[in-house]
């Protein structure tokens, strides 16, 4: 079955600073791979996704994420952090077996400090 | 715009009660889902919706059933309520990844469940 693994349950950074959150899958092909934000209080905002082609991707609010298919990962980056980025942040995959189920990390709570 | 609606925003249920919750989509998407969130667990898959009338466990179906009857409306059952189910839970819905269609997920607000 396939899974995702978030490693980073809490970074924190300083604004204008560089991020990089971790994400990892399970799974023997090329899956659809997906980041969504969850601001305080709201709901899940799609970030940006790949389903092929071009392995790096560019998403909303100047996020950007690469696919590595030999890393089994898809981590997700931002060259400068504002303070409006402080939410949870999920990396998910689409599996693609004969379903389209969709499984989720444990999230990364990012907090940014002024 | 794509929108998916959860019939309740707030639910306080006692333990025991049946509880019905209820989503709508009004994209024609093929496939809709239920997961439940708690802190530090993310979102975990409850149940999953390919077709009408067709389901699919997901990592914690135990204590819940669903009810896909229409296409745009996906139902989750607590047939008997217990204090463990208290959480967010949350519907999204997304088009079919065959014949590469761009499957991204919508979701609904949530509703939280607080079961006493």
């Amino acid at each position: 079955a396939q899974s995702v693994t978030q490693p980073d349950i809490h970074i924190t950074v300083s604004e204008g600073a560089s991020l990089e959150l971790r994400c990892n899958y399970s799974y023997g092909a090329t899956p659809y791979l997906f980041w969504y934000v969850q601001s305080p209080g709201q709901g899940l905002q799609l970030l940006l996704k790949y389903f092929s082609g071009d392995t790096l991707v560019q998403g909303i609010k100047g996020f950007e994420a690469e696919f590595k298919r030999s890393q089994s990962s898809f981590n997700l980056r931002k060259p400068s952090v504002h303070w409006s980025d402080a939410a949870e942040y999920f990396c998910a995959v689409v599996a693609l077996y004969n379903t389209d189920k969709l499984i989720f990390g444990t999230g990364t709570r990012l907090q940014v400090f002024p | 715009d794509v929108k998916v609606t959860q019939s309740s925003r707030y639910l306080v249920k006692r333990t025991g009660e049946k509880v019905f919750l209820e989503c709508v989509q009004d994209m024609d998407h093929e496939n809709m889902f239920w997961y439940r969130q708690d802190p530090g667990l993310g979102l975990r898959l409850i149940y999953f919706s390919y077709d009408v009338k067709m389901k699919e466990k997901g990592d914690i179906p135990e204590g819940y059933s669903v009810s896909r009857e229409k296409k745009e409306r996906f139902s989750l059952i607590l047939e008997s309520a217990s204090t463990n189910q208290t959480s967010m839970y949350l519907c999204a819905s997304s088009l079919s990844a065959w014949e590469g269609k761009n499957t991204e997920a919508f979701f609904g607000q949530g509703t939280r469940l607080t079961v006493v």
